[in-house]
């Protein structure tokens, strides 16, 4: 299993630009969820999605959407990058009976300009 | 709102030494767990302590939970240089199922 791959790892985007970023896991865990890293600080829960064609926010959602079309794959969607949106973004996916115990992707790091 | 906050923010041991982390949260839990970051990679469960529990063991680590206290304590034994990462505390909250919430971590830096 590759578990929870997430692209691209690096990416660097100008204010106003859009773009996505790709989360897929090969578990097929009913829940996925994404989380965004800042300096010094914990993960805060962006939108999350408990099945195909649900999802849900979190506590950071403005400026992101996300979709959830297959179980496999819960992409995140930056509408109109700010510099604000600078972050490192995980995503993570767990079993329905188990949703506190998540698997992490390794991880984008989004530079906004 | 950040529902864990760990202390101390960076501990510094010597390759042998236990180490200890400390969490403390707000509201009440179904469980707490505990997770590792290595630098530049994404976060890994290590163990989860449900609220009925008061400890629980695996290998070199010892978690403890006092809810009446609401808080959590990780113990890691013996350390190693291979130790060396942030590590963070979660829970759910009582009626959250999945929505887990951070604190900023303990930075441990273990010295060969």
């Amino acid at each position: 299993n590759a578990g929870v791959t997430q692209t691209p790892k690096f990416q660097v985007l100008k204010t106003g630009q859009s773009m996505t970023l790709q989360c897929a896991q090969d578990m097929n865990h009913e829940y996925m969820s994404w989380y965004r890293q800042d300096p010094g600080m914990g993960l805060r829960l962006i939108h999350y999605s408990v099945g195909a064609g649900i999802t849900d926010q979190g506590e950071v959602p403005n400026g992101y959407n996300v979709s959830r079309s297959t179980t496999e794959d819960f992409p995140l969607r930056l509408l109109s990058a700010a510099p604000s949106q600078t972050s490192v973004y995980f995503c993570a996916s767990s079993r329905r009976e188990s949703t506190d115990t998540q698997y992490f992707g390794p991880g984008t790091r989004l530079t906004v300009l | 709102s950040q529902q864990g906050e760990e202390d101390p923010q960076a501990l510094s041991i010597q390759e042998g030494e236990n180490a200890t982390m400390n969490c403390s949260y707000k509201t009440s839990i179904n469980n707490l767990q505990w997770y590792r970051q290595n630098s530049g990679r994404g976060l890994v469960h290590l163990i989860l302590i449900r609220s009925n529990e008061r400890e629980k063991h695996s290998g070199r680590l010892r978690v403890t939970l006092d809810t009446s206290k609401k808080s959590s304590s990780l113990l890691i034994t013996a350390s190693r240089a291979a130790d060396t990462a942030s590590y963070f505390c979660s829970n759910a909250g009582g009626t959250s199922y999945g929505k887990l919430t951070f604190g900023q971590g303990t930075i441990l830096t273990v010295h060969p």
